[in-house]
C-alpha cells in the first residue's frame, strides 16, 4: 500500500503559468480532500470529494479547479497562477464512516511545494 | 476567523517530563476533535481523536482531554521522548457528511535531552 501519493514533491511557476497537482491514493477511500499550509499557518481546505464525481468548495477555493473521474485520483489545477498561491499543497483522503462518534482520521500525502514567482 | 486556536506556536520540554499542547475552539458545533502530529517534509499523521462524548481519551503515551464548557482540549505527552519533536495540530470536525476539518496553526514541540 502506497496511501497517498502526491506529484510532483516541488514546483516553481511563472505568474500566469497552470499546472496540476496530482494525487492518487490506493485505499479505496471515498473522500478527499486538498489543503493548504502557508507559513506558520494552519491547514486551509481548498476542495473536497465525497466521491467519484462529486466536488465542493472548501474554505479558500479561488484560483483552483478539481475533478475526480475515478475513486484513486483527485488533481488540483491552477490555471492562472499567482504569487499568493505559493504554498505547501497536502492531499488527504479517508474511508467514509457511519457512526457519527467516530471519525476515520484523514491519511495526508507528503505534500508538493509550490513556487509562483 | 479562526475557530480552532494553537496560541503556543512553540514548546520546549526535556526528555522524560510531560509535554501539554493547547487548543481552543470557538464553534459550539463541532463533535469530534483529532490531534495530528508533522514532521519536516512529510505530510500531517494523524495521533489521537475525541468525541465530544467524551472528556479523555488515552492511547499509551498520549492523551486527550476535552473541556466542553471551556471549548478547550489539550494532548499530554508522558513520557516526552525526542522523536515526539514535531510540529502538533489541533483539528475539529464540523457538522456534514463530508466532516471537514478545521485545523489550529499547530505547535512546534522540541524534546530536549
Amino acid at each position: 500500500n502506497a496511501g497517498v501519493t502526491q506529484t510532483p514533491k516541488f514546483r516553481i511557476l511563472k505568474i500566469g503559468q497552470s499546472m496540476t497537482l496530482q494525487c492518487t491514493q490506493d485505499m479505496n477511500h471515498n473522500y478527499m480532500y486538498w489543503y493548504r499550509q502557508d507559513p506558520g499557518m494552519g491547514l486551509k481546505l481548498i476542495y473536497y470529494s465525497v466521491g467519484a464525481g462529486i466536488t465542493d468548495k472548501g474554505e479558500v477555493p479561488n484560483g483552483y479547479n478539481v475533478s475526480r473521474s475515478t475513486t484513486e485520483d483527485f488533481p488540483l489545477r491552477l490555471e492562472l497562477a499567482a504569487p499568493s498561491q505559493t504554498s505547501v499543497y497536502f492531499c488527504a483522503s479517508r474511508e467514509r464512516t457511519l457512526q457519527s462518534s467516530y471519525n476515520s482520521p484523514l491519511h495526508f500525502g507528503n505534500g508538493t511545494r509550490l513556487t509562483v514567482t | 476567523d479562526q475557530q480552532v486556536k494553537q496560541n503556543s506556536p512553540s514548546l520546549s520540554v526535556q526528555e522524560g517530563r510531560i509535554s501539554i499542547l493547547n487548543c481552543d475552539y470557538t464553534n459550539s458545533m463541532f463533535d469530534y476533535f483529532l490531534w495530528y502530529k508533522k514532521y519536516p517534509a512529510e505530510g500531517p499523521t494523524f495521533l489521537i481523536s475525541i468525541s465530544s462524548i467524551k472528556d479523555k481519551n488515552e492511547d499509551g503515551r498520549f492523551t486527550v482531554f476535552l473541556n466542553k464548557s471551556a471549548k478547550h482540549l489539550s494532548l499530554h505527552i508522558v513520557p516526552s521522548q525526542p522523536g515526539d519533536s514535531a510540529v502538533y495540530f489541533c483539528a475539529a470536525r464540523g457538522a456534514g457528511t463530508a466532516s471537514k476539518l478545521t485545523f489550529g496553526t499547530g505547535t512546534r514541540l522540541q524534546v530536549t535531552l
